[in-house]
């Protein structure tokens, strides 16, 4: 066990709809990173917070959005979904931003989109 | 662009037979590269963090190296409970944020 924790575990939803994943980072981390893991382009960085300020970005869709709130829990929204973007979504908690920290994954959202 | 390329993709071994993972990175800067075990449907767990060209870490029957162009994964007589994707991330420097990028992993099988 990680610490990291993810909720839900299974999303299966429609085409068009809009879901929000949420994660607990572990007891004393301050960086929150989400990824997204599909089979055709393994783990792929989307963004990550720390303290509460967005940090880096990576290939996220702009149909896709996130937040850290103030007790560092960190929510990632996806909107107007389509089939491609059912995959595994993670998050990811490290102590520090830069580094190099390592990084402790959660269990993982597993998005269908039908 | 900062790349990493793992390989072989699949390795099948028999319990007790060492092998190798490798994983070549092309990075403007390495902060750090990091290895990680992934169970099918699950997240991916940490193993090692290393640093600079030359550095070596060890836990059980893994043992990890690196040089300034990849890292290796050594197995040890591995056992049927190793079976797993094995996966390398690097850190670069340029990035100045905490963002791994990953290789495809390398999906190990020990047969019995």
């Amino acid at each position: 066990d990680s610490g990291v924790t993810q909720t839900p575990k299974h999303l299966i939803t429609a085409t068009g709809q809009r879901v929000t994943l949420r994660c607990s980072p572990r007891s004393g981390d301050l960086s929150v990173y989400w990824y997204q893991q599909s089979l055709d382009q393994g783990l792929q960085f989307l963004i990550q917070y720390y303290n509460g300020e967005e940090r880096a970005k990576g290939n996220i869709l702009e149909r896709f959005s996130a937040q850290q709130f103030p007790d560092l829990h960190s929510e990632l929204n996806l909107s107007s979904l389509e089939l491609g973007d059912s995959a595994l979504y993670f998050c990811a908690s490290s102590v520090g931003d830069r580094g190099p920290y390592e990084q402790y994954f959660g269990p993982g959202t597993r998005l269908t989109v039908t | 662009e900062d790349q990493v390329t793992q390989s072989p993709e699949a390795l099948r071994l028999q319990e007790g037979e060492s092998s190798s993972l490798n994983c070549s990175y092309t990075v403007s800067g390495l902060r750090g590269l990091f290895w990680y075990r992934q169970d099918p449907g699950k997240g991916p767990e940490f193993l090692f963090t290393l640093y600079s060209a030359g550095e070596e870490k060890e836990k059980e029957r893994l043992k990890a190296t690196l040089t300034k162009k990849e890292s290796f994964l050594h197995i040890t007589a591995p056992k049927p409970e190793d079976s797993a994707t094995y996966l390398c991330a690097v850190q670069a420097r340029s990035s100045n944020t905490g963002k791994l990028i990953f290789g495809q992993g390398t999906t190990l099988q020990v047969k019995p």
